[in-house]
């Protein structure tokens, strides 16, 4: 257990389907991640969220909505997604993202999308 | 932006060491190294950070040259349960932009 926790873990969705992805941190952290992980490619980072603002958007596609709430939540909203979309989605959180030095990032267990 | 290159895999056996090294040519002078654990269906976990010459904690050493353009994260006498994938993050921090690049990551798979 890292302390933060992805539900569902495992989701089937049509590409005219709207689901959303759920994160949740028990850290304490002020930061936290979307990261999307293909078969057989690096990580990607998607979005972060800093003190609940986003500070960070590597281009992802509109399909592709995040929100956080509040400090300790964090969710990825999904629609019109294509095949291609299907993949690992990580959660992450950490201390803080700003400042000298790199704090270390907590993972979530994924959400295995398949896009059908 | 600074990208990192790893060997994608390796063979070990139990009890010996293994030192993955990770090429960053284009490291920034905020950037710090870190690696991370993977295993299958799991996110990937923290194992080491540093900055320049060595870091070592209670599973591994980092080991990063006065050039800063390359590091090796270095396991003492590895078991079965170290076979993951194992990254090199080089990642800078400041103002608004935020840079997290994991590279392709390196299996390694260790035999009895």
């Amino acid at each position: 257990e890292t302390g933060v926790t992805q539900t569902p873990r495992h989701l089937v969705m049509g590409m005219t389907n709207k689901k959303s992805l759920k994160c949740e941190q028990h850290l304490g952290h002020n930061a936290m991640y979307w990261y999307k992980q293909s078969a057989k490619k690096p990580l990607e980072l998607m979005f972060v969220y800093s003190l609940e603002e986003r500070v960070e958007n590597n281009s992802v596609p509109s399909r592709f909505s995040p929100e956080c709430p509040n400090s300790s939540h964090l969710f990825l909203h999904l629609h019109t997604l294509q095949p291609e979309d299907s993949a690992l989605y990580l959660c992450a959180s950490s201390q803080d993202r700003a400042g000298g030095g790199v704090n270390e990032q907590y993972f979530g267990p994924g959400t295995r999308l398949t896009v059908t | 932006l600074a990208k990192t290159t790893q060997p994608i895999s390796m063979d070990s056996y139990e009890g010996q060491e293994v030192n993955i090294t990770c090429s960053h040519n284009n490291i920034a002078t905020n950037d710090y190294i870190t690696w991370y654990q993977q295993f299958p269906s799991q996110g990937p976990r923290f194992i080491i950070q540093g900055y320049k010459t060595k870091v070592t904690n209670e599973v591994a050493s980092l080991f990063i040259p006065a050039d800063r353009k390359s590091s090796t994260l270095s396991l003492p006498r590895v078991s079965l349960s170290d076979t993951a994938v194992y990254y090199c993050l080089v990642a800078s921090y400041g103002g608004a932009t935020n840079k997290l690049i994991f590279g392709t990551g390196t299996l390694l798979a260790v035999q009895p």
